[in-house]
């Protein structure tokens, strides 16, 4: 069985302060990592995808890095705003030939207060 | 583009009916996908399709039927509905993009149920 897991499963933190968490995977039939931000009574939107060791994604005030070997993704948020509550899910892409299932972690919600 | 859309938004059902549930995407996607998101489970993948005439079963695929005839539409049908099935639905449709090549996956807006 996959598994992938996200720490913290939750976290509150104040306007301002910078904050990150984990997605660990499998290192073995690695194909992608895939970082959704979801906001409440909303779909899940696209924010990263990464398929090699040591990728580093930025956009804004979020960036993600990625450990294939030992099976990690961080995602770091700078200066956290109010508007950065939400809930990120992480999905690890196995590289398979029934066409690149992807196994979602539980997710981190981020709540940051004004 | 009107993206992924699904309908209904949200459905209430009595035990032992049977509904389906409608999801279509304009963006020419080949692969749709069908999960569902319970409190501390995550996204849990029913079924996919990798192309029209082509589906199969992903982690949780019991009690859900599916077909795939045109590249637009992916239905999910629920046979006879349990109050497990209580859940919200999501279809997404995915995009191979770049090199090396990777997907990119677009969700739905989510199909809330409550199974009495």
């Amino acid at each position: 069985i996959l598994n992938v897991e996200q720490s913290p499963q939750s976290l509150h933190v104040q306007e301002g302060d910078s904050t990150n968490f984990t997605c660990s995977f499998p290192s073995s039939n690695f194909y992608a990592l895939h970082w959704y931000r979801w906001e409440t009574a909303k779909s899940p939107e696209a924010l990263f995808v990464m398929t090699l060791n040591g990728d580093e994604k930025k956009k804004g005030r979020i960036s993600a890095t990625l450990n294939t070997k030992e099976g990690y993704s961080y995602l770091y948020i700078k200066g956290s705003q109010p508007e950065d509550s939400a809930t990120y899910l992480c999905a690890f892409q196995i590289d398979s030939l029934q066409g690149g299932k992807l196994i979602f972690g539980q997710g981190t919600e981020l709540s940051v207060k004004p | 583009n009107a993206g992924v859309t699904q309908t209904p938004k949200f459905q209430v059902l009595k035990t032992g009916q049977s509904m389906t549930l409608q999801c279509a995407q304009d963006m020419n996607h080949e692969y749709m996908s069908w999960y569902r998101q319970d409190p501390g489970m995550g996204l849990r993948l029913i079924h996919y399709s990798v192309g029209a005439g082509i589906t199969d079963q992903g982690e949780v695929p019991n009690g859900y039927n599916v077909s795939r005839s045109t590249t637009e539409d992916f239905p999910l049908r629920l046979l006879s509905a349990a109050p497990s099935q209580t859940s919200v639905y999501f279809c997404a449709s995915r995009a191979l993009i770049g090199f090396p090549p990777r997907y990119e996956q677009y969700f739905g807006p989510g199909t809330r149920l409550t199974v009495t």
